[in-house]
């Protein structure tokens, strides 16, 4: 597609509930990102992709969050069990080979919030 | 890791004046871009810039990657600059992920 696309765009859930966001990068770009931003903060680095493996996941910031990609194109993010700290925007963001020496292009996220 | 810090913090500005944001890294970097997230929390990028000097229009960076800082000038602002700037860094050693600086949040007063 012409640039990142996240869906839903908003997502209203029950505190305890799975949730999974999802992630369509630029065609053709082989690594993907995912961000979480709270309420007035920076982004917070959560997953790396090149293409379907995943080199680095330090940021998850708990067991209850996974990720995956399929078909080195689409990706999902998953929040089992949400809790209200969960709630921020998730951002997504694609490079053509990889953030050492290309450029980022982001999504325009997807705003969870847990009640 | 690799640090990454931005100033100043906030800056208010009147339309049409100037002004420089300042981006330090502890680091080498691979890359280094600069963001703007608009008042609809859209990222939108500025400038794809590991070293060197770039201008688009009103606006123009400067990396200086031996010193470890770079530089956004905002010329003649207006108040549709007003946002978040988000500098980001790729550290040589540390893989591909791109680190975030907290930000400078501008406001541009009509």
């Amino acid at each position: 597609g012409a640039g990142v696309s996240q869906s839903p765009s908003n997502k209203v859930t029950e505190k305890g509930k799975d949730v999974e966001l999802r992630c369509d990068p630029i065609s053709g770009h082989t690594a993907l990102y995912w961000y979480r931003q709270s309420l007035g903060q920076g982004l917070e680095f959560l997953i790396y992709f090149q293409g379907n493996s995943a080199p680095d996941k330090s940021g998850l910031p708990s067991d209850r969050f996974s990720a995956e990609r399929t078909g080195g194109s689409v990706s999902t993010l998953t929040i089992q069990r949400t809790q209200q700290e969960d709630s921020a925007v998730y951002l997504c963001a694609s490079s053509p080979q990889g953030g050492l020496v290309t450029e980022a292009f982001f999504g325009q996220g997807t705003r969870l919030t847990v009640v | 890791g690799i640090q990454v810090e931005q100033s100043p913090p906030d800056l208010i500005l009147q339309e049409g004046a100037n002004s420089t944001l300042r981006c330090n890294f502890s680091d080498s970097v691979n890359n280094l871009q600069w963001f703007h997230q608009n008042p609809w929390g859209q990222l939108i990028n500025l400038f794809y810039i590991p070293s060197g000097t770039k201008q688009n229009g009103r606006l123009s960076a400067t990396t200086v990657a031996t010193e470890r800082y770079s530089l956004l000038y905002i010329s003649s602002s207006q108040t549709t600059d007003s946002g978040v700037y988000f500098c980001a860094v790729v550290a040589y050693n540390q893989g591909g992920k791109l680190i975030f600086g907290q930000g400078t949040e501008l406001s541009v007063k009509p």
